[in-house]
């Protein structure tokens, strides 16, 4: 079974904090993986995309990937209270069928 | 731009009757996929199209079903609904070219069955 794992929180941070969030899956042959974000009643946003290890940064998002430990990791730096929604990993296994596989989401809570 | 679009915004039906969902991509994108999201559930995928054909099926019933028209616009038909099948219905779309395997969401049809 094909799994992508998510802690559901919530995940507490004061404004201007950093959060991480965290993300493990359980197929080795993985290829791409995408942190979306979702607000309340909306659909899921495109917040990031990676494929190689290492870290990947856009704004105040990094995207983390370690393939050998099979973890993937959003981290938000100077948290704002706009950036409180669920966050979800989705994991691509390229083998022909172009389908992601979601987490369950975190939720991210930052107070003002 | 214009992203993907879906229609209906919300449908209420009652159980036994049929679902007609249904979602444009954004312009050059060939493949849409259909999601649904129960309300404290993660996203189940349910069915991919591309270029007319249907790729990939999620472990959903035979009474979900759908099809893609030549203009890669897509409709998911949902027969014999069931009081769980109340969910948020999200299409999304991905381009031929380049990264085909990103995917970008419309704004979703919430089906309520009562």
């Amino acid at each position: 079974q094909k799994e992508v794992e998510q802690n559901s929180g919530p995940l507490s941070v004061p404004e201007g904090a950093i959060a991480s969030l965290n993300c493990t899956y359980s197929d080795r042959v993985s290829q791409s993986f995408f942190w979306y974000r979702q607000y309340s009643g909306k659909s899921p946003e495109l917040i990031m995309s990676i494929y190689s290890n290492g870290d990947k940064e856009d704004g105040r998002f990094t995207a983390q990937l370690n393939k050998a430990s099979q973890y993937v990791s959003l981290l938000i730096r100077d948290s704002q209270p706009s950036d409180s929604a669920t966050y979800l990993c989705a994991v691509n296994i390229n083998s022909g069928y172009s389908t992601l596989t979601f987490g369950k989401g975190t939720m991210l809570l930052v107070s003002p | 731009e214009a992203g993907v679009t879906q229609s209906p915004t919300h449908l209420i039906k009652t159980r036994g009757q049929q679902a007609t969902l249904r979602c444009s991509p954004i312009s050059g994108h060939t493949s849409v996929y259909w999601y649904q999201q129960a309300l404290g559930l993660g996203l189940q995928f349910l069915l991919w199209y591309d270029e007319g054909e249907e790729r990939n099926r999620g472990n959903f019933p035979p009474r979900f079903s759908g099809r893609q028209f030549p203009n890669y616009s897509s409709e998911l038909n949902v027969n014999a609904l069931e009081l769980e099948d109340s969910a948020l219905y999200l299409c999304a779309s991905s381009a031929r070219q380049g990264r085909a395997d990103t995917q970008y969401f419309g704004p979703g049809t919430r089906l309520t069955v009562l």
